[in-house]
């Protein structure tokens, strides 16, 4: 079975600096991996996928994210944090079975002060 | 959030009854899905749906129904026999193609009283 684990429940960063929101995941065969972004009391918006091909996938609102096969890692990224950042964060790996399920991580808080 | 509908946003509902939410898409997307999002938990998939007239249990379906009749449309029912259905419930659709993301609509937050 999938699996996605997002080890930091929260994250402060100051507004400026770089921001990094950390995912390992466990699947057999190749990875789907997805990101997502979730405002308060809103549904998820899609950030950015990782199919194949180029271990940085670029995505919406400047973030980006690095796939690490041999860390099984999909950490997302971005340059510079805004303040307008801060919200819920969940990393998604699609599921070896049918019907193109996610498996989602139990999410990570980003929290970008000035 | 657009394309995709959820009504109503809040809903309250006394122990004992069943209640259905709404989920509609206009976005032409063949599969369609229902999650649970509880505090600390991320998303738990309670249904799922293909195509019309099919659909298949997700990781928590105890308690909980859904019809397919058409395309556009993926309501649930959240029964008396759901022991604990308070919860944030969010429906997603999905076009054909296996690397396709999921589209999320503006989820219906259920309150039992």
């Amino acid at each position: 079975a999938q699996s996605v684990a997002q080890p930091e429940d929260q994250v402060n960063v100051a507004e400026g600096n770089p921001l990094t929101v950390k995912c390992t995941y466990s699947v057999s065969g190749n990875p789907y991996l997805f990101w997502y972004v979730q405002y308060p009391n809103r549904g998820l918006q899609f950030l950015l996928k990782y199919i194949t091909g180029d271990n940085l996938v670029k995505g919406s609102y400047g973030f980006e994210a690095e796939f690490n096969k041999s860390q099984t890692s999909f950490h997302l990224k971005k340059p510079s944090a805004l303040v307008s950042d801060s919200a819920l964060y969940f990393c998604a790996v699609r599921d070896t079975g049918g019907g193109n399920k996610l498996t989602f991580g139990t999410g990570t808080q980003l929290k970008v002060e000035l | 959030d657009g394309g995709i509908t959820q009504s109503p946003k809040y809903l309250f509902r006394k122990e004992g009854q069943n209640v259905t939410l709404s989920c509609e898409q206009n976005l032409n997307h063949d599969a369609m899905y229902w999650y649970r999002q509880d505090p600390g938990q991320g998303l738990r998939l309670i249904y799922y749906s293909q195509i019309v007239n099919d659909f298949q249990k997700g990781d928590i379906a105890e308690g909980y129904s859904v019809s397919r009749e058409k395309k556009e449309s993926f309501p649930l029912t959240v029964t008396s026999a759901q022991k604990n259905p308070t919860a944030f419930y969010l429906c997603a659709s999905r076009t054909a193609g296996g690397t396709n993301e999921q589209f999320f609509g503006p989820g219906t937050r259920l309150t039992v009283l």
